[in-house]
């Protein structure tokens, strides 16, 4: 059963304009999460995280929000650009499962992102 | 410095071969991670080790063997391996501490092919 899920594949969009890419979780125990960026054959990078105990975090071009109620965050990319076209995954952990002996990210299966100039 | 070393870049080997892929990071992260990654597949976790002690084997084959000889090294040897194992292989540090950032940084990955 998917913890994470990340419901559209895909997404297009043309430069200049906003991307927002999409996270629901189900587990309730989760309260960080974290973007990544994922370029063919290279390592996910990290991008941008949230506490669960904010609802917005922003860094430069690349803001997260969350929802706790609804179990849901997005990123939002303004502007987007050609560069920033990439497979972006949403992760979760759950405090009881770092800063400790394990530290274990969950993964949505990821949004590839087109932007297209 | 933010950045996770791995090597090799590619390795291709024989279902017979003996190889080790290695990681290494001067974060002063003490938990570090073996995933693996499939084609338009999110990374699957393998290994964690904190405090450079294994805590989480998520029930990989004993095919892969994972090793961590210090606080920066981690090593993940391969022996007998099978063609369904080629894939991405990604490795990660993170800070283990509460209050830290728990984000992973991950390395470029090994592209492994098993013919």
């Amino acid at each position: 059963d998917q913890q994470v899920k990340q419901n559209s594949p895909s997404l297009s969009v043309q430069e200049g304009r906003i991307s927002i890419l999409n996270c629901d979780y189900t587990n309730s125990m989760f309260d960080y999460f974290l973007w990544y960026k994922k370029y063919p054959a290279e390592g996910p990078t990290f991008l941008i995280s949230i506490s669960s105990i904010k609802d917005k975090n922003e860094d430069g071009r690349f803001t997260v929000f969350l929802n706790k109620s609804a179990k849901h965050l997005s990123l939002h990319i303004v502007p987007s650009q050609p560069g920033d076209s990439a497979v972006y995954f949403c992760a979760a952990l759950s405090s009881m499962n770092y800063g400790g002996s394990q530290g274990n990210l969950i993964f949505g299966k990821g949004t590839k992102l087109s932007v297209k100039p | 410095d933010t950045e996770v070393t791995q090597t090799p870049k590619h390795l291709v080997m024989g279902m017979t071969n003996k190889k080790s892929l290695k990681c290494e990071q001067h974060m002063g992260h003490r938990a570090m991670y073996w995933y693996k990654q499939k084609a338009k597949k999110p990374p699957e976790l393998m290994f964690v080790y904190s405090y450079e002690k294994l805590s989480i084997n998520e029930s990989v084959p004993s095919r892969f063997s994972p090793e961590c000889p210090n606080s920066s090294l981690l090593n993940l040897h391969l022996h007998a391996l099978q063609p369904e194992d080629s894939a991405l292989y990604l490795c990660a540090s993170s800070q283990v501490s509460q209050g830290l950032s728990p984000a992973a940084f991950f390395g470029q990955g090994t592209r492994l092919t098993v013919v």
